[in-house]
């Protein structure tokens, strides 16, 4: 199993510009979420989602979109570019919500600039 | 609003000692509270957990200390090892399952 893969692992963007992160597992994990991480603030929870066609806001979800239409892919969208978006993005997975001790598998991140 | 309070940012230890990192929450409502380790260019992973059932929990190396009543919790390494240098997060969910993630530790073991 490869696990939570992400694409690209790193990406520099022009303030208003638009793009997808990607975000894939292959542990047929019901649960998936997008984490944003900045110096000093930890992992903030950015969208979630509990399965196919169903997804959630987070603590930050403004600027960003989401949209979950298989099991595997959770794909995040920046729909205009924000130098405040500059930071560490990691997709992550889990079985479910059913139970709370739950592991969440998380990516290898996307490190994103935004001048 | 941070939920959960994580202490100290950085920590620097030889080897061999027992670095501690703490953690205090608010919602007396969590149930579940997990410690992922971060090694530089890689995503978080799960370390270790526990429930506020019990009041310490032990994995090879690695401790949970818990108090209910003070609403904290800490991870202790024992003989900490120049491996075990990385960014450390606690956690806390309750039953709708979305992690609230501490600020992060930052561990440094020298040899």
């Amino acid at each position: 199993n490869a696990g939570v893969t992400q694409t690209p692992k790193f990406q520099v963007l022009k303030t208003g510009q638009s793009m997808t992160l990607q975000c894939a597992q292959d542990m047929n994990h019901e649960y998936m979420s997008w984490y944003r991480q900045d110096p000093g603030m930890g992992l903030r929870l950015i969208h979630y989602s509990v399965g196919a066609g169903i997804t959630d806001q987070g603590e930050v979800p403004n600027g960003y979109n989401v949209s979950r239409s298989t099991t595997e892919d959770f794909p995040l969208r920046l729909l205009s570019a924000a130098p405040s978006q500059t930071s560490v993005y990691f997709c992550a997975s889990s079985y479910g919500l059913g139970s709370s001790t739950d592991t969440q598998y998380f990516g290898p991140g996307t490190r994103l600039t935004v001048l | 609003q941070q939920q959960v309070k994580q202490s100290p940012q950085s920590l620097i230890v030889q080897k061999g000692g027992i670095p501690i990192i703490n953690c205090a929450y608010e919602n007396t409502a969590f149930d579940y509270f997990p410690w992922y380790q971060q090694f530089p260019g890689k995503g978080p992973a799960l370390l270790i957990a526990i429930r506020p059932d019990v009041s310490e929990k032990k994995e090879g190396r690695f401790t949970i200390s818990f108090n209910k009543s003070a609403k904290q919790f800490s991870l202790h390494i024992m003989d900490s090892q120049p491996g075990d240098s990385a960014t450390y997060f606690c956690a806390a969910s309750y039953n709708t399952d979305k992690l609230i993630f501490g600020t992060g530790t930052r561990l440094q073991v020298f040899p």
